[in-house]
């Protein structure tokens, strides 16, 4: 299966720790979005790449957020001092530019900040 | 992009066609529909779009109405493995940006 991959599954961590998170996307997708989502709610859009080119970063992506996608293919999330409203689920998700509304979802990083 | 309108629940028997309303009364003329389901625990999947005609794939059938101020998903017949919360969206094409509401929660039961 060639889909997206998030790793790692499961994070936990401490209060003021950074975090990675890595995506793999579907390999001839250009365009590569990240997402979070809270218990009970549907996700809500953070950032998205069209290969290297970081296009768009919402409000909710503070100072602490950090998306990269370096070459083109796998994009990491970084957040520094994680703070308890960090816990969530990070989606990652990828498309083709040509259909940029069928995306393809990874399986989530589920964080939870102690 | 419009917004829509989704019943937070629903229940439907195993076997029966599950339809499952979505109202975007206030979409405009190059707005599509889209159609997402999570499974508890996964990423969401896409199930199927539409712009201004019905649609049909291996997953479901989407019925827009003429005036498009509302659509119907429909899984002819819903299994256990359809439980799961759907998402309606409409969006512009090339936007790329998914905004997700807070779904219907369909609940397939034996």
């Amino acid at each position: 299966d060639t889909g997206v991959s998030q790793d790692p599954r499961h994070k936990i961590t401490k209060r003021g720790q950074n975090v990675t998170f890595r995506c793999d996307p579907i390999s001839e997708h250009n365009r590569l979005y990240w997402y979070r989502q809270t218990l009970g709610q549907g996700p809500e859009f953070l950032t998205y790449f069209q290969n290297e080119a970081q296009l768009e970063k919402s409000r909710l992506l503070s100072d602490r957020f950090s998306a990269e996608r370096p070459k083109g293919s796998f994009s990491t999330l970084e957040i520094q001092r994680t703070e308890q409203g960090d816990s969530a689920m990070y989606l990652c998700a990828s498309s083709l530019l040509s259909q940029q509304e069928t995306q393809y979802f990874g399986p989530g990083t589920r964080l939870l900040v102690l | 992009d419009a917004k829509t309108t989704q019943p937070p629940s629903m229940d439907c028997a195993e076997g029966r066609a599950a339809n499952l309303p979505c109202n975007h009364s206030t979409i405009s003329g190059n707005e599509y529909v889209y159609w997402y389901r999570q499974i508890h625990s996964q990423g969401p999947q896409y199930i199927i779009h539409g712009l201004k005609n019905n649609e049909t794939n291996e997953m479901a059938s989407l019925i827009i109405t003429e005036d498009r101020k509302s659509s119907t998903l429909i899984l002819p017949h819903a299994t256990l493995r359809d439980t799961a919360v759907y998402y309606c969206i409409a969006i512009s094409s090339n936007t790329g940006k998914l905004i997700f509401g807070q779904g219907t929660t369909l609940q397939v039961k034996p």
